[in-house]
């Protein structure tokens, strides 16, 4: 079976700052991996897919992320925090052997931004 | 395009009645899904389908029914609600990986 683990429930960050989300993931094959934001009461948002191309992954609104086989993560980076990245970020995982449309989420860490 | 939508944005039940949660897509994807919300747990699907006439079960689809007779709607039935059916439902469409989500239902049942 496919997971992923957000390894923090909450990150508080100040404006201006990098932003470090981390996420691993356990998978029998060669996974799809994807990051969604989603705002408050809003729907979920696509920042960015990995699908076995590069392995660093650029998104929307500066954001990145970098596949790491070794180490099973797909942590999402942004070098500068801003008040408007203040959002839930999900990360998720698809494959093969699940339908690759069928999206397992994580649990979801809610991102603070500060002034 | 209108993307996904879905009705109503929020609703009220009593323990036992049926509704049906509405959901629409114009971008003529086969692929159509719903996933319910709870703190905590993420999102978390319910039921698919790949397109008109196939529908199949997700993760939790106990208490819930769907069907699809057209490429463009895939309705969520609740046919007795229960309290542990409070949640965020969104429904989503893709053609390829990336899916597209709608704003969210939220339902409260008392």
């Amino acid at each position: 079976a496919q997971s992923v683990t957000q390894l923090d429930s909450h990150v508080s960050v100040s404006e201006g700052t990098p932003v470090l989300l981390r996420c691993n993931y356990s998978s029998s094959y060669s996974p799809s991996l994807f990051w969604y934001v989603q705002h408050p009461n809003k729907g979920l948002q696509l920042l960015l897919k990995y699908t076995s191309a590069a392995t660093l992954v650029k998104g929307i609104n500066g954001f990145e992320a970098e596949f790491k086989k070794s180490e099973t993560s797909f942590h999402l980076t942004k070098p500068s925090a801003h008040m408007s990245d203040a959002a839930e970020y999900f990360c998720v995982v698809s494959g093969v052997n699940t339908g690759f449309q069928k999206l397992v989420f994580g649990t979801g860490t809610r991102l603070l931004v500060s002034p | 395009n209108a993307g996904v939508t879905q009705t109503p944005k929020f609703q009220v039940l009593k323990t036992g009645q049926s509704m049906t949660l509405q959901c629409a897509q114009d971008m003529n994807h086969e692929y159509m899904s719903w996933y319910r919300q709870d703190p905590g747990m993420g999102l978390r699907l319910i039921h698919y389908s790949v397109g008109a006439g196939i529908t199949d079960q997700g993760e939790v689809p106990n208490g819930y029914n769907v069907s699809r007779s057209t490429t463009e709607d895939f309705p969520l039935r609740l046919l007795s609600a229960a309290p542990s059916q409070t949640s965020v439902y969104f429904c989503a469409s893709s053609l390829g990986e990336t899916q597209y989500f709608g704003p969210g239902t939220r339902l409260l049942v008392l």
